[in-house]
């Protein structure tokens, strides 16, 4: 079985710039979570999607982010326009438990490293 | 608010040296807790877990014990393996997870 797969691997952009990042979940997964961390500290909670429906954004930054997850597959994270702290790792995990089970177990993908220079 | 603290490295031992690494939380309720492991070039994997007060997980040697009196959940190896080198993450899970800061490990041998 396929995991969780993101693309790019590694992306370098100007300030001011737009990325666009992708993440494939685990097939028949319906939760979708994007994370991200900084340099040195911790993986934070971005947001959650129960397919197509964002259940949870409260970690969103701010409006330069837009997430999205048409037809409930695939989710696309974008910033527009780039800013020198949003460079990081961005994770995509995904999980076909009930959300909010406390022992929901969510697989991760490799990350994205963004470096907004 | 939710939290979790771990040690920070980065942290460097011999091959078969004994492994702790430290974890505290804070949390509302009694959350789930989990240690993750991202090995080079790799995502984040689930090492093990425990879903309530006392509970051992363990997993490829890895041992950690859910203590409700300490809000710990420290994460410990008898014996490392140069394969063990990784950035280790602990984790509780309420009504969404909180990670700490991550702690690198280097094992030489």
């Amino acid at each position: 079985e396929a995991g969780v797969t993101q693309f790019p691997s590694h992306s370098v952009i100007e300030k001011g710039q737009t990325v666009t990042l992708r993440c494939d979940p685990i097939s028949g997964h319906d939760n979708l979570y994007w994370y991200r961390r900084v340099m040195g500290k911790e993986i934070k909670f971005l947001l959650h999607f129960v397919k197509e429906s964002k259940q949870d954004e409260s970690g969103m930054p701010n409006n330069r982010f837009l997430a999205e997850r048409t037809g409930g597959t695939y989710s696309t994270l974008k910033v527009q326009p780039a800013e020198l702290e949003d460079s990081g790792v961005y994770f995509c995990a995904s999980s076909q438990d009930r959300p909010g089970l406390r022992r929901e177990t969510q697989y991760f993908g490799p990350g994205t490293r963004l470096l907004v220079l | 608010g939710d939290s979790v603290t771990q040690m920070e490295g980065p942290v460097t031992l011999s091959e078969e040296a004994f492994l702790t690494i430290n974890c505290t939380y804070t949390a509302t309720g009694y959350p789930s807790l989990f240690w993750y492991v991202q090995y080079p070039g790799e995502g984040l994997q689930l090492l093990l877990k425990a879903t309530k007060a006392d509970d051992k997980g363990s997993n490829k040697g890895f041992e950690a014990t859910y203590r409700k009196e300490t809000t710990s959940f420290h994460l410990e190896k008898g014996s490392v393996q140069v394969s063990d080198s990784a950035v280790y993450f602990c984790a509780h899970h309420g009504n969404q997870f909180y990670f700490g800061t991550g702690t690198s490990l280097t094992v030489i041998p």
